[in-house]
C-alpha cells in the first residue's frame, strides 16, 4: 500500500487566495482525520471523519476552514480566503475500526502539505 | 478526558548512549498509548503501541516502552543513540479511535 497521500506537499499562496489541499486515505481505512501543525500551537486536530462523514469539526479554526468527504478514498480541506496565520503543516491521517480490539487504533499520518500565505 | 505530559521539550545525548524520553499520561480508562517519531519535513511515523497487552513493547529501529500503570508512565528508551534517531517524539494516549491526544514532543539532539 502506498500509505497515506497528500497533495500538494508545497503551497505558496497570497492573503486572499482560496487553498485546497487533498488527501488519499489508506483504502479499507473507515477514519479520516486533518491536522494542523504549527511551531506555536504544536498539533491540532481539525476534523475528522468516520464512514466519509464528518464527526467531530470543533477544531476548526473558523468558518472560512471547510473540509469535504465525498467518497472513501478522497478527502479536501479548503481554506477560503487564507490568511498568513493560516500557514502551517497540515497532516491527514487515516485509521480503522478493529471490532473488539484495544481502546484506540493507530492513526497513519501523509507526509502533509506545507502551507504558507503571504 | 485523557492526556498525556511529554516531561522534557528537549533532550541531547551522545551517540552510543543510552536515551530515555519521558511520558506520562491520565486516562479513565485503560487506554492504548503510542510513540510517534517525527523526522524534518516529514509526517508522524508509529514507533510502537501499547494495547493492553505486554506492559513492555518492543518498537522500530530498537526503541521499547514500558506500561506502568502505578505510575502512569510510558516512557521511551533505546540502549545507544544512533546519529538518525534525531528527530521530534510524540507520546499519544487514546481512549478510542476518535481520539488521540497528542503531548507537546520531545526533540531528540544526538551529538557525534
Amino acid at each position: 500500500d502506498a500509505g497515506v497521500i497528500q497533495s500538494p506537499r508545497h503551497e505558496v499562496t497570497e492573503m486572499g487566495q482560496e487553498v485546497t489541499l487533498r488527501c488519499k486515505p489508506i483504502s479499507g481505512h473507515d477514519y479520516l482525520f486533518w491536522y494542523r501543525q504549527t511551531m506555536m500551537r504544536g498539533l491540532e486536530l481539525l476534523i475528522y471523519f468516520n464512514n466519509n462523514v464528518p464527526i467531530d469539526d470543533s477544531g476548526m479554526p473558523e468558518d472560512r476552514f471547510s473540509a469535504k468527504m465525498p467518497n472513501a478514498s478522497f478527502s479536501t480541506l479548503k481554506i477560503q480566503p487564507s490568511e498568513p496565520r493560516d500557514s502551517a503543516v497540515y497532516f491527514c491521517a487515516s485509521s480503522f475500526f478493529l471490532a473488539g480490539g484495544p481502546r484506540g487504533n493507530e492513526q497513519f499520518f501523509g507526509p502533509g502539505t506545507r502551507l504558507t500565505v503571504l | 478526558a485523557q492526556s498525556v505530559t511529554q516531561l522534557d521539550s528537549h533532550v541531547s545525548v551522545s551517540e552510543g548512549t543510552p536515551v530515555l524520553l519521558r511520558c506520562n499520561y491520565s486516562s479513565s480508562y485503560s487506554p492504548s498509548l503510542f510513540w510517534y517519531v517525527q523526522h524534518p519535513n516529514k509526517g508522524l511515523q508509529l514507533l510502537l503501541k501499547y494495547t493492553s497487552a505486554a506492559t513492555l513493547v518492543k518498537g522500530i529501529n530498537g526503541f521499547e516502552a514500558e506500561f506502568k500503570k502505578s505510575e502512569t508512565s510510558f516512557h521511551l528508551t533505546k540502549p545507544s543513540a544512533h546519529m538518525s534517531d534525531a528527530a521530534e517524539y510524540f507520546c499519544v494516549v487514546s481512549e478510542s479511535n476518535n481520539d488521540m491526544r497528542f503531548g507537546a514532543g520531545t526533540r531528540l539532539t544526538v551529538k557525534p
